[in-house]
């Protein structure tokens, strides 16, 4: 079926320093999602991203967070600087419509050191 | 706002038995509610959907659900479960937002562990 790609699949950076995580999603789909899963806990929702531009975001999208999609080519969660609360693991999803199934990658698992 | 509960956080059955996983919700509107199967190492994979009608619904691998409105539950069953379902399941809720993307609002998911 559709799949939903994440790279990198794991990584390791100091605080402080800026991590970008790449989604590359099903190829026809227009939305866009991120979550992030602490480890032992609920899997919650960052942001969503439609048209070119962020449709909604939640508490845990904090300043240092953003995303884009330039050219149709990866959707990108850049964290600009890290902090220690960030290590988690961060799924990418794409649907096609705004109710339809969403798909999601693996996971890239980020550790903030 | 809307929240979804999975009581058990592990679940340990054996092969062969029957499963039910319980599943609630809270919200004020009319519920989408998905179940969702992480397998280790896997991204989450959707066993199945409930959005209206018939309030039994059939997803992958035998698995079935079924919504009560009355109860506020979208509980998962399968009738003889297999080493291989051996996995993270995921009780999701959607507020289903047509005015723009939407938003999932995730249980903290149940483990299931197959004893052989």
């Amino acid at each position: 079926g559709p799949k939903v790609l994440q790279i990198p699949s794991h990584q390791i950076i100091d605080m402080g320093q800026m991590v970008t995580l790449n989604c590359d999603p099903v190829s026809n789909h227009l939305y866009f999602y991120w979550y992030k899963q602490i480890l032992g806990q609920q899997m919650e929702f960052l942001v969503n991203f439609y048209n070119g531009k962020v449709m909604e975001k939640s508490k845990l999208f904090k300043d240092q967070f953003s995303v884009e999609r330039p050219d149709g080519s990866y959707f990108t969660l850049k964290i600009q600087p890290t902090a220690l609360e960030d290590s988690a693991v961060y799924f990418c999803a794409s649907s096609l419509v705004v109710t339809g199934q969403l798909y999601f990658g693996e996971g890239s698992k980020l550790t903030v050191l | 706002a809307q929240s979804v509960t999975q009581p058990d956080a592990r679940v340990t059955v054996s092969e062969g038995a029957s499963l039910q996983l319980r599943c609630k919700y809270s919200y004020s509107g009319t519920p989408y509610l998905f179940w969702y199967v992480q397998y280790p190492r896997q991204g989450l994979q959707l066993l199945l959907k409930y959005y209206s009608g018939d309030p039994v619904v059939q997803g992958v691998n035998g698995f079935e659900a079924e919504f009560s409105k009355s109860n506020s539950s979208f509980h998962l069953r399968k009738a003889s479960v297999h080493w291989s379902d051996s996995a993270v399941y995921f009780c999701v809720l959607s507020a289903g937002n047509t005015e723009g993307a939407d938003r999932l609002t995730f249980g903290k998911g149940t483990q299931l562990i197959i004893q052989p």
